[in-house]
């Protein structure tokens, strides 16, 4: 596609349900980060996709929290048992290489998936 | 740890007038900086950039002036419109990471 796909766009869910999210990326894009954004506060890394390699899990907040990628392709970020804190919006981004390589300027972001746990 | 600290939260400017918004890191092993600019159920989007072998970058009317030896680094919209109200979130990155790291963002608003 055109640009980084989310969804669902909107979720509300009850206390202690389990929810994913999708994110379909840049066809070609090799790299793959997962963000939440809490209101009024910036954005909080929660783990990177490269290609084949090992996913940089470092940001990720608890147990609960959990993605996975096919290859170079959807990603699906799975929250276990969720509770109010987890209400955030999540952003997904893709780029073509490597941060590092590539800079930072093409890394695309989509719209979010807004998550409303009651 | 807030590794990027940015101000302020908000603000409000009126068309026509300068808007500034500030940023100050920490690690000295960041060697980029780029700004986002969201709008209401948006993602971010790059705005501009810059690296620390310059002072300033700019881009029409949207300038970003480096100071290393400080550790901050600044937006400047010059002649603001109604059309930037956004939330702007300056990032840094390196460290020998491949991840950007966010300011907590500045909602920007500007009034006719």
């Amino acid at each position: 596609g055109a640009g980084v796909s989310q969804s669902p766009s909107n979720k509300v869910t009850e206390k202690g349900k389990d929810v994913e999210l999708r994110c379909d990326p840049i066809s070609g894009h090799t790299a793959l980060y997962w963000y939440r954004q809490r209101l009024g506060q910036g954005l909080e890394f929660l783990i990177y996709f490269q290609g084949n390699s090992a996913p940089d899990k470092s940001g990720l907040p608890s147990d609960r929290f959990s993605a996975e990628r096919t290859g170079e392709s959807v990603s699906t970020l799975t929250i276990q048992r969720t509770q109010q804190e987890d209400s955030a919006v999540y952003l997904c981004a893709s780029s073509l290489r490597n941060l590092k390589l590539s800079g930072a300027n093409v890394l695309t972001f989509g719209a979010g998936s807004r998550l409303t746990v009651l | 740890q807030q590794q990027v600290k940015q101000s302020p939260q908000s603000l409000i400017v009126q068309k026509g007038g300068i808007s500034i918004i500030n940023c100050a890191y920490e690690n000295t092993a960041f060697d980029y900086f780029p700004w986002y600019q969201q709008f209401p159920g948006k993602g971010p989007a790059l705005l501009i950039a810059i690296r620390p072998d310059v002072s300033e970058k700019k881009e029409g009317r949207f300038t970003i002036s480096f100071n290393k030896s400080a550790k901050q680094f600044s937006l400047h919209i010059m002649d603001s419109q109604p059309g930037d109200s956004a939330t702007y979130f300056c990032a840094a990155l390196g460290g020998g990471g491949n991840k950007l790291t966010f300011g907590t963002g500045t909602q920007l608003k500007v009034e006719l």
